[in-house]
């Protein structure tokens, strides 16, 4: 059972380049969502969906998009790469939106140059 | 706003040196407060889900318990594969999980 799956796990990119992270999940989950962490920031919410073809904006959304076209798959795209999104990117998903844990994919790390 | 803070940022403990962790929160109608462990270079683990003042999980040599304001995560007798960084994270409505920024626990053989 693979869970949530993260491609690249590594990418460097250098400034105004762009680039998609995938996240794939097999548990038939409706919501999925994208956080990023930094140091002594913690985990952030860029975006997230609650079913296939909506998403929504969380805390930190600037300079990123998201589709879900597919139930499984959840796309992050960097349309013009800045260093300060320099990072680790996690996507994750949950069964629901309320009370009930999301599983989480081992990280995308982003070095903006 | 749903709000998490951890405290301490860092802990260094002792092989068996039992401690705890504190997670104070601010939320409009809880509906779930959430524990987690993550190991370097690697994605959480869910470890707890906690819903209502009172109650305690336990696992290993992990229990966590919550307040109306607080929750606690008791390690008894650590390990130090028991060294990692615990989050807490708390869920009200439809608002996804709102993250502290963890407590990066060590444990010294």
């Amino acid at each position: 059972n693979a869970g949530v799956t993260q491609t690249p796990k590594f990418r460097v990119l250098k400034t105004g380049q762009s680039m998609t992270l995938l996240c794939a999940q097999d548990m038939n989950h409706e919501y999925m969502y994208w956080y990023r962490q930094d140091p002594g920031m913690g985990l952030r919410l860029i975006h997230y969906s609650v079913g296939e073809g909506t998403t929504a904006k969380g805390e930190v959304p600037d300079g990123y998009n998201v589709s879900r076209l597919k139930k499984q798959n959840f796309l992050l795209g960097l349309e013009s790469a800045a260093p300060s999104q320099t990072s680790v990117y996690f996507c994750a998903s949950s069964r629901t939106g309320t009370g009930v844990e999301a599983f989480f994919g081992q990280g995308t790390r982003l070095t903006v140059v | 706003e749903d709000q998490v803070t951890q405290s301490p940022e860092a802990l260094r403990l002792q092989e068996g040196e039992s401690s705890s962790l504190n997670c104070s929160y601010t939320v409009s109608g809880l509906r779930g407060l959430f524990w987690y462990r993550q190991d370097p270079g690697k994605g959480p683990e869910f470890l707890f889900t906690l819903y209502s003042a009172g109650e305690e999980k336990e696992k290993e040599r992990l229990k966590a318990t919550l307040t109306k304001k607080e929750s606690f995560l008791h390690i008894t007798a650590p390990k130090p594969e028991d060294s990692a960084t615990y989050l807490c994270a708390v869920n009200s409505g439809n608002t996804p999980l709102v993250f502290g920024k963890g407590t990066r626990l060590s444990v010294i053989a």
